[in-house]
């Protein structure tokens, strides 16, 4: 079955720290990996996208990795801001024509001053 | 960046009306557009796949009479919500795939997201 899996499903962090995030994933067959990052009553913006070739991938603070053995891929973000709260959401995409998205249930961070 | 536009971005409506929401391709052409909903804290559900030119083909629980969904034209797809209820409130977002590249590739872009309320 296609599922993604994210962890944790919540994470509160002090202005300034780091923080990890994590995702699992069992599709198949498998094209790439995106982090979106939605804030409340808006739609997803694309932090990353990573195909099963590529490693690592940078975007500002945020730095995602894939390891496409494993089907683990986590989110980190550097030197968190308060700007950072929102829900973060693991997205794959399978390797077939019908261009469906296949979406964690996501990780809401709270930054706190 | 390409952008997607979805309007309106908040409607309220009393319950029976029907509510239309669009979802633009400002800046290259879409052949397929992605309808999702998205209840609080839970990630987004696909309703429907609209494809330019043909019928959406809905998820599984996903009642067509009550969603029609049009694309009639590459940069254009629009969901009516059909004699709204209070159930229907939702927050409804709209994605677009762009035309062409490699099975898999899959870019897609977001709109912001429509919020309904129905009275």
């Amino acid at each position: 079955k296609n599922q993604v899996e994210q962890s944790p499903q919540s994470l509160i962090i002090l202005e300034g720290k780091n923080c990890t995030l994590q995702c699992n994933y069992t599709v198949s067959p498998f094209s790439n990996l995106r982090w979106y990052k939605q804030d409340t009553g808006r739609g997803p913006v694309s932090l990353t996208i990573m195909t099963f070739s590529e490693n690592t991938k940078s975007n500002g603070r945020y730095t995602a990795t894939l390891d496409a053995d494993t089907k683990q891929s986590s989110l980190h973000i550097t030197a968190s801001q308060l700007s950072d709260s929102a829900s973060y959401i693991c997205v794959v995409s399978r390797m077939d024509s019908s261009y469906k998205l296949i979406f964690g249930s996501g990780t809401r961070l709270l930054v706190r001053p | 960046g390409a952008v997607v536009s979805q309007h309106p971005s908040w409607v309220i409506c009393k319950s029976g009306t029907s509510v239309k929401i669009e979802c633009r391709s400002l800046d290259f052409q879409a052949t397929t557009m992605f309808w999702y909903r998205q209840f609080p804290k839970q990630s987004l559900m696909l309703m429907a796949t609209s494809n330019e030119g043909s019928k959406a083909t809905y998820e599984q629980g996903v009642e067509k009479d009550k969603f029609l969904i049009n694309h009639a034209s590459l940069t254009l797809s629009t969901l009516t919500v059909t004699s709204a209820h209070p159930e229907d409130s939702s927050f409804y977002i709209c994605s677009a795939r762009i035309s062409g590249g490699r099975i898999g590739q899959n870019i897609q872009y977001f709109g912001a997201g429509t919020r309904l309320s129905v009275l």
